[in-house]
């Protein structure tokens, strides 16, 4: 099951503060998110694994609640670098035992950080 | 810093014909997948590779598409008789291990087939 992001799109000042949002209506396995700017390939930001984990770097974080369904991703104090295409891909639990680290990914969150 | 290459950047094909697109995963990784975007659209997971087997392929992944490792370092996307709606970004990603880690994605290969 695809994951659903929100907000779609945002807008932003240079210094303020976004939350993106991606939720599942199954307990996932982890969560990746990424950034990806126009024409490039997708970066890696952070994985998440357990839930109630946080974690961060720099002014961008992220936490998954406690059920595993929903992560957020924040993002402080924004600049103008952080404009982008947010992902979250997903890993959904194995039923059949296979490893192979199949990424689902939502639809994205694009990101524009004005002067 | 390590990272996943592609090449070619750029391939136009016709329609019917195969195309090869490339990729040298990071060197100690063991997993290696396949993934595409359709322009203005999500990332889909194509195919994950492991020990010279695929993993887990998508529903998009019929019979017109193969992966193979042909030597130690290179990782192959091939499709057999392109459609215009083959018209995707490609990218390869590989990760140390499957199941949560974290995945690197190379650049990709825009193909466009007229």
């Amino acid at each position: 099951q695809q994951p659903v992001q929100s907000p779609q799109a945002v807008i932003l000042r240079e210094g303020e503060d976004a939350v993106i949002n991606c939720s599942s209506s199954k307990a996932l396995y982890s969560v990746h998110w990424y950034r990806q700017k126009h024409g490039e390939a997708p970066v890696f930001l952070m994985i998440l694994l357990k839930g109630g984990e946080q974690k961060g770097h720099d002014k961008i974080s992220a936490s998954f609640n406690e059920k595993k369904q929903q992560s957020s991703l924040y993002l402080t104090a924004s600049q103008l670098s952080y404009s982008g295409t947010y992902f979250c891909g997903t890993e959904m639990p194995s039923v059949s035992g296979n490893q192979g680290g199949k990424l689902i990914f939502g639809q994205g969150t694009e990101l524009s950080v004005k002067p | 810093e390590p990272e996943v290459t592609q090449t070619p950047s750029h391939q136009v094909t016709q329609m019917g014909q195969e195309v090869i697109l490339r990729c040298v995963p990071i060197s100690n990784h063991l997993y290696f997948y396949w993934y595409r975007q359709i322009l203005g659209q999500k990332v889909e997971f194509l195919v994950s590779f492991y020990n010279n087997e695929i993993s887990e392929k998508s529903e998009i992944f019929d019979d017109q598409f193969s992966v193979e490792r042909p030597d130690g370092s290179n990782f192959t996307l091939k499709i057999r008789s392109t459609k215009l709606e083959d018209s995707a970004m490609y990218f390869c990603a590989s990760s140390e291990q499957g199941q949560l880690y974290e995945q690197y994605f190379g650049p990709g290969t825009r193909l466009t087939v007229t």
